[in-house]
């Protein structure tokens, strides 16, 4: 079935680093992927998506590609704050079914 | 506009009980679910429903029961409460297509002694 590793945290990053999270998917079909975000307390909410090969998506400095050709989706911000401290969700979505596949999350902890 | 929203957000009972977790939704949606997050296992779908008068089961039914009487609400019941549903527990919702990116509640954080 369809499937999303995602890198294992925690990370813990100071403010202004790069920051990478490594998020590859098995599927059977084209699907759609997403990064999703949940701040301390709260629900998840969608951060970025893509819905094609090649496909970038982007949000508040966040940037992922969808590869095809690794089953890949990371993503990327080129320079972290504190307030990116959060736990950050890879999914699928793939046409022809009703669920949303989500990997296990990544904690990102970003420190002044 | 209020979104997606759980009642209550803290719940704590004795192994048996029963309790029922609520949702609605006011961004007419047609699809709802329920996910349960626990440590080191992301997000697990429970139940779902296209649409009212439709649910249907997810990765982990077992232990709980959905109804979809109204577009609105999407009512999550646990029958005999157990210690292994200790989680928090989340509703999201969507308008149709699988594509379309899911609307979250905040949450409900149940403890189960």
């Amino acid at each position: 079935g369809d499937s999303v590793t995602q890198m294992e945290g925690p990370v813990t990053l100071s403010e202004e680093a790069f920051l990478t999270i490594n998020c590859t998917y098995t599927a059977t079909g084209y699907p759609s992927l997403f990064w999703y975000v949940q701040y301390p307390g709260e629900g998840l909410q969608l951060l970025l998506k893509a819905t094609k090969a090649d496909d970038k998506g982007s949000n508040k400095g966040f940037e992922a590609t969808y590869r095809k050709e690794t089953t890949s989706f990371h993503l990327e911000k080129g320079s972290v704050q504190v307030s990116d401290s959060a736990v950050y969700f890879c999914a699928l979505a793939e046409g022809g079914s009703e669920k949303l596949v989500f990997g296990k999350g990544t904690k990102l902890t970003v420190n002044p | 506009n209020a979104g997606v929203t759980q009642t209550p957000k803290f719940q704590v009972l004795k192994t048996g009980q029963s309790m029922t977790l609520q949702c609605a939704q006011d961004m007419n949606h047609e699809y709802m679910s329920w996910y349960r997050q626990d440590p080191g296992m992301g997000l697990r779908l429970i139940h779902y429903s296209v649409g009212a008068g439709i649910t249907d089961q997810g990765e982990v039914p077992n232990g709980y029961n959905v109804s979809r009487s109204t577009t609105e609400d999407f009512p999550l019941r646990l029958l005999s409460a157990a210690p292994s549903q200790t989680s928090v527990y989340f509703c999201a919702s969507r308008t149709t297509g699988i594509r379309t990116p899911l609307h979250f509640g905040n949450g409900t954080r149940l403890t189960v002694t």
